[in-house]
């Protein structure tokens, strides 16, 4: 079946700094990709789809400047923490499809937290 | 904007026991995917329902998207360890939006052997 493979699965890093996460189609390509955010109990919140060589789209709410998102090429979609702080802890997640009215595959998330 | 409701949020059930998930959608939806998530995991998707008072089943667990495609439920049947996780509804709407999903608040399962 269709797999996305994200990395890091988690990451510990200082405030004020950056973080990117990848998110790669393996056995499929992967025109859009979504990035989600997830808190501890709690559902998985849209925070801006990525489509492949142009402009992510953002919910309302969701700094583009601070969460880049960059998806150069049919098979990897990247999501940049930057300026982390500690509020921005979370897990973050990322899902595709191999294509349209199907059901989408997820990676495997990445648990960041800022200290 | 469109929201997705799911209940209840927690159930715990004895093995062999039943267990039913609610979504409620404020608007119409083009379809209603079901995905569950193990503790520490990621969402596996399940199924989707497209169209309207559709049932499906997969082993013991059964799917509705009820006649207006406003509502959906999963019902298990005879609820395994197997089974604790949290189950999401995500629904679609039908202005698409490059197949954007709401996902609902989502149901953690627990079963107690």
């Amino acid at each position: 079946g269709a797999v996305v493979s994200q990395h890091p699965s988690w990451v510990i890093c200082k405030s004020g700094t950056s973080v990117k996460i990848e998110c790669r189609s393996l056995d499929f390509q992967a025109t859009t990709m979504f990035w989600y955010r997830q808190f501890p109990k709690q559902s998985l919140m849209l925070m801006a789809t990525s489509n492949e060589g142009s402009k992510a789209t953002y919910e309302q709410g969701v700094e583009k400047d601070k969460f880049l998102i960059n998806h150069a090429s049919l098979t990897l979609s990247t999501l940049t923490v930057t300026s982390a702080h500690p509020e921005d802890s979370s897990f973050y997640i990322c899902s595709a499809r191999v294509r349209a009215g199907e059901g989408y595959t997820f990676g495997s998330g990445t648990r960041l937290t800022v200290v | 904007g469109q929201q997705v409701m799911q209940i209840p949020q927690y159930q715990h059930v004895q093995e062999g026991e039943d267990f039913t998930t609610y979504c409620n959608s404020s608007t119409t939806l083009s379809n209603i995917q079901w995905y569950k998530q193990r503790p520490g995991g990621h969402p596996v998707f399940l199924i989707q329902l497209v169209k309207s008072g559709e049932v499906k089943k997969q082993k013991r667990l059964t799917f509705q998207f009820g006649e207006a495609k406003k509502n959906s439920s999963l019902h298990i049947t005879a609820t395994q360890t197997t089974d604790v996780g949290t189950y999401f509804c995500a629904g679609g709407s039908w202005d698409n939006q490059g197949g954007k999903l709401i996902f609902g608040q989502g149901t953690e399962l627990s079963v107690k052997p």
